[in-house]
């Protein structure tokens, strides 16, 4: 049962444009994070999200932002779209950090940059 | 840095026989770090399978095993009998202690002929 829901599933969009996803956990969970997955499959954390502190993965373009209104929410903006930005984004969940390492992912959303 | 890696990109098994997912990881901290199976079925989101935080200590779940080996930075995914519903995306993945990031290999395919 899906407690972790990300909004649009598919999304296709021109070189340039902006990009939100919303992701929203009803687990009660205090850290949610943003993972992407490329062509290949490989998935690589993007950001951690606790208690209104922000951990970025200093890979990360600058384009990309997150944006939490509560603990519940945290949402993906991309500012202005490269081709390379093609892939699927899964936000996650989890409770006190990564300790346990039980996280909760959402279905994903694909983004396709033409 | 930390990685995992996972050498078999697709396996394909028949239904009944064996199965070994090979896993191994370089972690950089002092202590040991906590090793996990993520799966992906179709059409649903990643979730966690198995998780092993004590080396030398076995976990398992649903059939499937996996020990976590520290002379051998091995966590092999092994199941003695596969069934069709098996067929799914299996990810081998590892947290340091007090780390927020979970690392991920690059994931192998299952599919498991009827």
């Amino acid at each position: 049962e899906t407690a972790v829901f990300q909004t649009p599933n598919y999304h296709v969009t021109q070189v340039g444009n902006e990009v939100s996803f919303n992701c929203k956990q009803t687990l009660g969970h205090d850290t949610m994070y943003w993972y992407k997955q490329d062509s290949k499959k490989l998935l690589k954390i993007m950001f951690s999200y606790n208690n209104k502190q922000l951990i970025v993965n200093e890979t990360v373009p600058r384009r990309f932002s997150p944006q939490s209104s509560d603990k519940a929410h945290l949402n993906l903006r991309i500012k202005s779209v490269e081709p390379e930005d093609s892939a699927v984004y899964l936000c996650a969940s989890s409770h006190r950090g990564l300790n346990t390492g039980q996280l909760y992912f959402g279905e994903g959303s694909k983004l396709t940059v033409l | 840095g930390d990685s995992v890696t996972q050498t078999e990109g697709q396996v394909t098994v028949s239904e009944s026989k064996s199965l070994i997912i090979n896993c191994t990881y370089s972690a950089t901290s002092i202590g040991y770090p906590n090793l996990f199976w993520y799966v992906r079925y179709p059409g649903e989101g990643l979730q966690l399978l198995l998780k092993v935080i004590t080396a030398g200590q076995k976990g398992s779940s649903r059939g499937f095993e996996a020990t976590y080996n520290k002379e051998a930075t091995s966590f092999h995914l092994q199941k003695a009998s596969v069934q069709e519903s098996d067929s799914a995306v299996y990810y081998c993945a590892l947290s340091d202690a007090g780390s927020w990031q979970l690392i991920f290999g690059s994931g192998t395919q299952l599919t498991v002929m009827p």
